[in-house]
């Protein structure tokens, strides 16, 4: 199946600084999704990208599709302390089968 | 997007018993998959529960140890079958609403297991 590489593992950063987050995959994919994971909570969908080298925002978040449809990043500009807490990149499993196939996730903590 | 009501929410279970979790969502979904998500890990896909047939499993998950149902297209359960200590994770429903490959997810239920 899809394999995605999700860095960096964990972030520890200060009030006010600016993330950035990425992901690359083993194959080509046609969806990059975004997702945020609260302690205690599913997964909340962030960002949705469907072509290669789309920009899309929200907010203070913006992620990228990789032109060659093999990457994406996330930034959050201005980080706040809600900023707090797992964010996995997904794409479609592929093969065939429904569902996402979600990255290792990206731990961020940020410091006082 | 979908308001999906999951539960227990949480559960401490003893080995060798079972539990069912609820999946319900507030509007009439095709898809509906379940996740594992174990202690400090990724999500990983169980098998996807199909309405008015067999769920589909994933490779490492089988019908046995993970039963599910779908009687309607707004309702599904997870069995954890005969739980052992390794079976210790958050379980999450999740539906693509509109086949539109974006999956919204209910807030998990934390099984443990003594």
């Amino acid at each position: 199946g899809q394999q995605l590489n999700q860095s960096p593992q964990s972030m520890f950063i200060q009030e006010g600084e600016d993330v950035s987050m990425n992901c690359t995959s083993s194959s080509i994919f046609n969806t990059w999704l975004w997702y945020k994971q609260d302690p205690g909570e599913g997964p909340v969908l962030l960002i949705a990208l469907y072509k290669a080298g789309e920009l899309t925002s929200n907010g203070r978040l913006t992620a990228q599709f990789g032109i060659t449809r093999k990457d994406s990043f996330l930034n959050i500009s201005a980080s706040i302390p809600s900023d707090v807490g797992i964010y996995f990149c997904a794409g479609p499993s592929g093969g065939g089968a429904d569902g996402l196939t979600f990255g290792k996730g990206t731990h961020l903590i940020i410091q006082p | 997007s979908a308001v999906i009501s999951q539960k227990p929410s949480r559960d401490i279970c003893q080995r060798g018993t079972s539990l069912t979790i609820q999946c319900q969502v507030d509007s009439q979904v095709t898809m509906m998959f379940w996740y594992r998500q174990q202690p400090g890990q990724s999500l990983t896909l169980i098998a996807t529960a199909n309405q008015g047939s067999e769920a589909t499993y994933e490779s490492g998950f089988v019908i046995d140890k993970f039963p599910i149902s779908r009687p309607n297209l707004t309702f599904s359960t997870l069995t954890v079958s005969n739980m052992s200590p390794e079976d210790s994770s958050i379980y999450l429903c999740s539906v693509d609403l509109a086949d539109s490959e974006k999956l919204f997810f209910g807030s998990g239920t934390q099984l443990s297991v003594l």
